[in-house]
């Protein structure tokens, strides 16, 4: 199965700032690949799939790029509640996996 | 807006049975293709199971073939997962998600999960 590697585990960032999240794939995955935001004691919310499309009500300060075996999502400037982990999934091959998170934290 | 609600969790001993439910509402249940997600702090969000609109296509992770059973009844807008011989590693949070996409799926939609504990 693909495996999915994000970095930084943790991202120590304040209000305003550019946050930079890094999926690396075990194998070309094309731009078959979503970023989903998880807030503690919620469910995850699609924020990015196609690798740059951005769901539906998901504010232009969250982008997606990156093809094959590296993406990336950017939150551009960093709102109170964009704090929270971030999660990346391939639907590439079965099983979909997903990356292991990154925490935006403040 | 549309709705999943999940029931059915709770405390069980290794090697028993669990039947998980999910109520939906707010969209054309029939038309979409749905899963089961599960998530532990340990081992992450796993993705082990999802079913076709009309139930013609199944398909599930190695982890849990030949113990766990998706289905659905599109007149009760309702999704199931049978989970037998249940293991201490099937500990997690389970989600009803619906899905999107061809050939290989996202999630749209949530529920807010139903936690299921394996221990004796």
């Amino acid at each position: 199965e693909i495996v999915l590697t994000q970095s930084p585990a943790t991202l120590s960032l304040s209000p305003g700032e550019r946050a930079t999240l890094s999926c690396r794939a075990s194998q070309s995955v094309s731009s078959d690949l979503a970023w989903y935001q998880q807030k503690p004691g919620q469910a995850p919310r699609l924020l990015i799939y196609d690798a740059s499309k951005r769901a539906t009500g998901i504010p232009p300060r969250f982008s997606g790029s990156g093809s094959g075996t590296a993406f990336t999502l950017t939150i551009s400037s960093l709102e109170p509640e964009d704090f929270a982990v971030y999660f990346c999934q391939q639907r590439d091959s079965w099983p979909h996996t997903f990356g292991g998170g990154t925490n935006v934290e403040i | 807006q549309v709705r999943l609600v999940e029931s059915g969790g709770g405390l069980v001993k290794p090697g028993g049975s669990l039947r998980l439910s999910c109520a939906a509402s707010g969209f054309t249940f029939s038309d979409s293709f749905m899963s089961w997600i599960r998530q532990t702090p340990g081992k992450g969000l796993e993705w082990f199971s999802y079913i076709s609109s009309r139930s013609r296509y199944t398909n599930y992770a190695d982890s849990v073939k030949g113990r766990f059973t998706i289905s659905r009844d599109n007149a009760n807008n309702s999704l199931y997962l049978q989970m037998n011989s249940l293991r201490v590693e099937d500990t997690a949070v389970y989600y009803c998600v619906r899905v999107f996409g061809s050939s290989g799926y996202y999630i749209d939609y949530w529920g807010h999960g139903t936690l299921v504990t394996v221990s004796s």
